[in-house]
């Protein structure tokens, strides 16, 4: 699976909206863009993925450039419950073998009152 | 919730005991993993059942052993355990691992101290 670079933490006022970049320069034409986030001593939580198009769904908006080597993570108007470790994960078919997730250290994302 | 629920959330056991932790999942998926999470450090994944069957042993040590007597139950057994296996484990579920786009659902985990 291909490396991702975030940034190790990011500030959002509530209400705001929070945007956290991930790098992803030697994605391959196959592997998935993902994103979790975890809540303090939490599960991991599913929030969005994508292959090529931009995706929404209820919690958030994946930004996907056209050459696919950077994702953009949108959460429209963020809330304290918000506050978290993202991960940012590209994620392909092994081809035959097991499909784990490889976690990063991911962003902290603060968000302040 | 999830849907993937572990049990006990919180154990701590001497390096001579043995206990099991366990994972069931509601969601109908037929894949189940075992992720460590250690202080400061990210998930590692540890094993990969696929319809029962196990897919990837992540060079763990043979102090823990999984089973997963059915889809929608996973256990992993512990014993001898040192200080240095205190973490959170967490157990996942997908639909499956042939496909790349199946999402996985994260169980609250087990935090298991060591003394």
């Amino acid at each position: 699976d291909a490396k991702t670079t975030q940034p190790p933490s990011m500030d959002c006022a509530e209400g705001r909206a929070a945007n956290l970049p991930c790098n992803h320069s030697t994605i391959s034409g196959n592997e998935y863009v993902y994103w979790y986030r975890q809540i303090h001593s939490q599960g991991p939580q599913y929030i969005i993925h994508g292959l090529k198009n931009n995706e929404t769904n209820e919690m958030a908006s994946l930004i996907i450039t056209e050459d696919r080597k950077s994702s953009t993570l949108i959460l429209p108007h963020a809330t304290l419950r918000d506050t978290a470790v993202y991960y940012c994960i590209v994620r392909g078919y092994s081809g035959g073998g097991a499909d784990g997730l490889t976690f990063g250290k991911g962003t902290h994302l603060i968000i302040q009152p | 919730e999830t849907g993937v629920t572990q049990t006990p959330r919180h154990l701590v056991m001497g390096m001579t005991n043995k206990k099991s932790l366990k994972c069931e999942q509601h969601l109908g998926h037929n894949a189940m993993y075992w992720y460590k999470q250690s202080a400061k450090k990210p998930l590692e994944l540890m094993f990969v059942y696929s319809l029962e069957e196990r897919v990837e042993n992540n060079s763990v040590p043979s102090r823990f052993s999984p089973e997963c007597p059915n889809s929608s139950h996973l256990f992993l057994h512990l014993h001898t355990l040192q200080p240095e296996d205190s973490a959170l484990y967490l157990c996942a579920s997908s639909q499956g691992i042939a496909v790349s786009s199946y999402e996985q659902y994260f169980g609250p985990g087990t935090r298991l101290t060591v003394t």
